[in-house]
């Protein structure tokens, strides 16, 4: 069955560097992969949705990468701030529109240490 | 608010009670989602409805679990005899077919005691 890998660990970052989160998978590649950003107590939120046939995807501080090859997606969060604290979701989507809905991954706690 | 609502957002039942979950999904949205989310777990797929027809549903639901969403419009879940293993946070989401991001409401948390 699918397997899908984020950090385990929390991960602690500086206010003002970037933070890198690592999505692994096995198996075969989503048509799109999604990632989505949730808080305590609160549903999960849409973030970024990249292709498999997108290398790269940007949207303010925010940047995903996708690599087939490897079945890896980064996501970049540049010049970070508390605010970003927060559990980010790794989502694979196979048949490229929602039609069988998500295979999430466990997440990433991020925290922003000011 | 236009986001997606359910209600409520919070139950307690005693084991063995039937519960029913409520969804209104963005008005203009014809996909709509089941998930389930237990502490420390990413999101796990149920169901998903396009319009009112239920097209496809998670081994995770069990036939004490049901979905409905008549006239394609809110839907509702409903487990029967509840167990301690159903305590999760259930989540439902919205989307439109040519986006395939899903929009999350605030969740219901079921405790089953």
């Amino acid at each position: 069955s699918q397997k899908i890998e984020q950090n385990s660990e929390a991960l602690n970052i500086q206010e003002g560097k970037t933070a890198t989160l690592t999505c692994n998978y096995t198996n075969y590649s989503p048509a799109y992969l999604q990632w989505y950003r949730q808080d305590p107590g609160r549903g999960p939120v849409f973030l970024l949705l990249i292709r498999e046939n997108e290398k790269e995807k940007r949207k303010e501080r925010l940047k995903v990468t996708f690599d087939t090859t490897l079945k890896q997606s980064l996501f970049h969060i540049t010049a970070s701030q508390p605010a970003d604290s927060a559990t980010y979701l790794c989502a694979l989507d196979y048949s490229g529109g929602g039609a069988d809905g998500l295979t999430f991954g466990k997440g990433t706690h991020l925290i922003i240490q000011p | 608010d236009t986001g997606v609502s359910q209600d409520p957002r919070h139950k307690i039942t005693k084991r063995g009670q039937n519960v029913t979950f409520r969804c209104d999904p963005i008005s203009e949205h014809n996909r709509l989602y089941w998930y389930r989310q237990t502490l420390g777990q990413g999101p796990e797929f149920l169901t998903y409805f396009q319009n009112e027809a239920q097209l496809e549903k998670s081994r995770l639901l069990s036939d004490r679990f049901s979905a409905e969403r008549p006239k394609g419009s809110f839907s509702t879940l409903e487990i029967q005899r509840t167990e301690q293993g159903d305590s999760a946070m259930y989540l439902c989401a919205s989307s439109l077919v040519i986006t395939g991001n899903e929009y999350f409401g605030p969740g219901t948390r079921l405790t089953v005691t």
